[in-house]
């Protein structure tokens, strides 16, 4: 049973435009949220967060927004730039001590120069 | 310099074999993870240590041991490798392994089973 789905495998945008991409999950227990960012042949690299006191958070060109009573975050990546293309994860834990990390599959974003 | 860092980057074996995968990292921190990515592309954890405890064990076969011989490092030794063992695991650590902890992760070891 996946506590966090990405239900878009891919999405393709055009330089220069907004790229959405959207999490949703379900344990209302989850008080962290991440999403990571992993290019082919790596590993998944840390990319923004934000935690359940707030509903954005915003660095340089990446924007998280996280609405609770609806179980749902997205990335916002403003302008999307070709160097963006990659796998988006989201990911959601609660926030005490060792807590797991619950991942989404992904969603591969491709940006068109 | 590489912060976690696994070998080997690929492994392809036979069933029935028993392989070791290694992990290192030269962050300081105190918790490391083993995750395995399966063909449907989630990301999903099956062990944590945190200063060479254990402290999360997801239901995996007995066939997967992990062993942390120091908090730097955290091998999975996999046992009679069956063809569903196929995939690719991530290592990965963290300072305290707290649910806000950003979590750094290796490149990954494609294991193949044939």
């Amino acid at each position: 049973d996946q506590q966090v789905k990405q239900n878009s495998p891919s999405l393709s945008v055009q330089e220069g435009r907004i790229s959405i991409l959207n999490c949703d999950y379900t344990n209302s227990m989850f008080d962290y949220f991440l999403w990571y960012k992993k290019y082919p042949a790596e590993g998944p690299t840390f990319l923004i967060s934000i935690s359940s006191i707030k509903d954005k958070n915003e660095d340089g060109r990446f924007t998280v927004f996280l609405n609770k009573s609806a179980k749902h975050l997205s990335l916002h990546i403003v302008p999307s730039q070709p160097g963006d293309s990659a796998v988006y994860f989201c990911a959601a834990s609660g926030w005490g001590n060792f807590n797991k990390f619950y991942f989404g599959s992904g969603t591969k974003l491709n940006v068109k120069p | 310099d590489t912060a976690v860092s696994q070998t080997p980057k690929y492994l392809v074996t036979q069933m029935g074999n028993d392989k070791s995968i290694k992990c290192e990292q030269n962050l300081g921190h105190d918790t490391m993870y083993w995750y395995k990515q399966d063909s449907k592309k989630f990301l999903k954890i099956m062990f944590s240590y945190n200063n060479k405890e254990l402290i999360i064990n997801e239901t995996v076969p007995n066939r997967f041991s992990p062993k942390s011989p120091d908090k730097a490092h955290l091998n999975l030794h996999i046992n009679s490798l069956e063809l569903g063992d196929s995939a690719v695991y991530f290592c990965a650590s963290s300072q305290t392994g707290a649910g806000a902890d950003t979590q750094y992760f290796g490149p990954g070891t494609r294991l193949t089973v044939l």
